[in-house]
């Protein structure tokens, strides 16, 4: 099973709103990934945890701020967000943090009013 | 610093016909090259990696993809091109201790019957 689960599938929000995007795995992965995608664009990365703990922050705007509950979830917390920021947000796991194949969930896609 | 290139933008092929997508790569060290296909509005699928061993690294859906040391490329390659083949294809490498995927821009197939 090489299945991670993304909530919700699609969501709106103004530019006050607070929301959260969730993932889970369970396939056992102690490296977990959010990134950002634009249409027909690669993703970029924005964090990585392992273990639990935040290892990378690709200089993401404060506006953004992950939570790793535990080994399985990985939350995104989104406040005061941009219009630019519409995307598809794209949450991966991997065995560990290095060299390791990236399994990635099918994304929320946000529209930011 | 670690690069991946995918040269062309869209690759158009006739179904049935041999379908190629190129990339080159610049990681340090033993790099490790990963091949990914995105349908439209969903994630990115994993097709096959190559880590050491024989250049030629089969995948899912009958895709293979031939590493080249000497040309720095790793090419994906299917003998018959299906209709359903049509989406988008990433290539990613990875460093050694770099903890991060570099993806190339991305290549859109289009498989016409």
């Amino acid at each position: 099973d090489t299945e991670v689960t993304q909530t919700p599938k699609h969501l709106v929000m103004g530019m006050t709103n607070k929301k959260s995007l969730k993932c889970e795995q369970h396939m056992g992965h102690r490296a977990m990934y959010w990134y950002k995608q634009k249409a027909k664009k690669p993703p970029e990365l924005m964090f990585v945890y392992s273990y639990e703990k935040l290892s990378i922050n690709e200089s993401v705007p404060s506006r953004f701020s992950p939570e790793c509950p535990n080994s399985s979830l990985l939350n995104l917390h989104l406040h005061a967000l941009q219009p630019e920021d519409s995307a598809l947000y794209l949450c991966a796991s991997s065995q560990e943090i290095n060299q390791e194949t990236q399994y990635f969930g099918p994304g929320t896609r946000l529209l930011v009013l | 610093a670690q690069s991946v290139a995918q040269p062309e933008d869209q690759v158009n092929v006739a179904e049935g016909n041999p379908l190629t997508v190129k990339c080159t790569y610049s990681v340090s060290g033993n790099p490790y090259l990963f091949w990914y296909v995105q349908y439209p509005n969903r994630g990115l699928q994993f097709l096959l990696k190559y880590i050491t061993g024989d250049n030629l690294v089969k995948g899912s859906y009958g895709f293979e993809a031939e590493f080249n040391k000497s040309q720095t490329s790793f090419h994906l390659k299917k003998p018959s091109a299906l209709v359903s083949d049509s989406a988008l294809y990433f290539c990613a490498g990875e460093g050694h201790r770099n903890n991060r995927l570099a993806f190339g821009k991305g290549n859109q197939v289009v498989v016409i019957p």
